[in-house]
């Protein structure tokens, strides 16, 4: 049974410091999502790469987020310096575009920042 | 723009069928109804989609009205475990907005 893989479940650091959040897509998927999820703003979507290229991260801070796939089995994001206000739960999704297979999500990560 | 307009909650009995509606009265051309849903604190599920024909799968039936500006998922049966919030979404190319979707609460 495949699945989106994401580590870590889960992650308490303080203010300032890096996080660095890893998401194994299924095998064969040729897109990959990154979603943050906060009880106010719900599923926010913060950046979509298609074979393994950037097509879109509009969602993401840039000043502190950075989305990176440096090959096809690993993709990451990651918070340099890391905000209380960072504090959500963040969903890697791989699919294959244009399907009914288009985004099958991975269990989260859930990041607090003191 | 592509959101899409949902009642927040809904409550079912179990056994019966559950009808959420969705309004997206904007879509256009050759945009998708796209439905998720997401059990508490884990991931969205894909569960159907559809163009303009009504479509069945082994989870939910998808009506969409002839004019395509709104949409119904079936569960013809819910069960407990079908208690979850429930997210239609208008597929864009680049665009996969959530909303607030609607939260199912199916009732013993």
């Amino acid at each position: 049974d495949a699945r989106v893989t994401q580590t870590p479940r889960h992650k308490v650091t303080e203010m300032g410091q890096e996080v660095t959040m890893r998401c194994q897509p299924i095998l064969g998927h040729n897109t990959v999502f990154w979603y943050r999820q906060t009880m106010m703003q719900g599923l926010e979507l913060l950046a979509y790469f298609r074979n393994r290229a950037p097509l879109d991260d509009s969602g993401m801070p840039k000043d502190r987020f950075s989305a990176e796939m440096p090959d096809a089995t690993l993709a990451t994001l990651k918070i340099q310096p890391s905000e209380p206000r960072d504090s959500a739960v963040y969903f890697c999704a791989s699919g294959l575009v244009g399907t009914a297979h288009e985004q099958y999500f991975g269990p989260g990560t859930r990041l607090t920042v003191t | 723009d592509a959101k899409t307009t949902q009642p927040p909650s809904m409550d079912c009995a179990e056994g019966r069928a559950a009808n959420l509606p969705c309004n997206h009265s904007t879509i256009s051309g050759n945009e998708y109804v796209y439905w998720y849903r997401q059990i508490h604190s884990q991931g969205p599920q894909y569960i159907i989609h559809g163009l303009k024909n009504n479509e069945t799968n082994e989870m939910a039936s998808l009506i969409i009205t002839e004019d395509r500006k709104s949409s119904t998922l079936i569960l013809p049966h819910a069960t407990l475990r079908d208690t979850a919030v429930y997210y239609c979404i208008v597929r864009r190319p680049n665009q996969f907005y959530f909303g607030t979707g609607t939260s199912l609460t199916v009732i013993p």
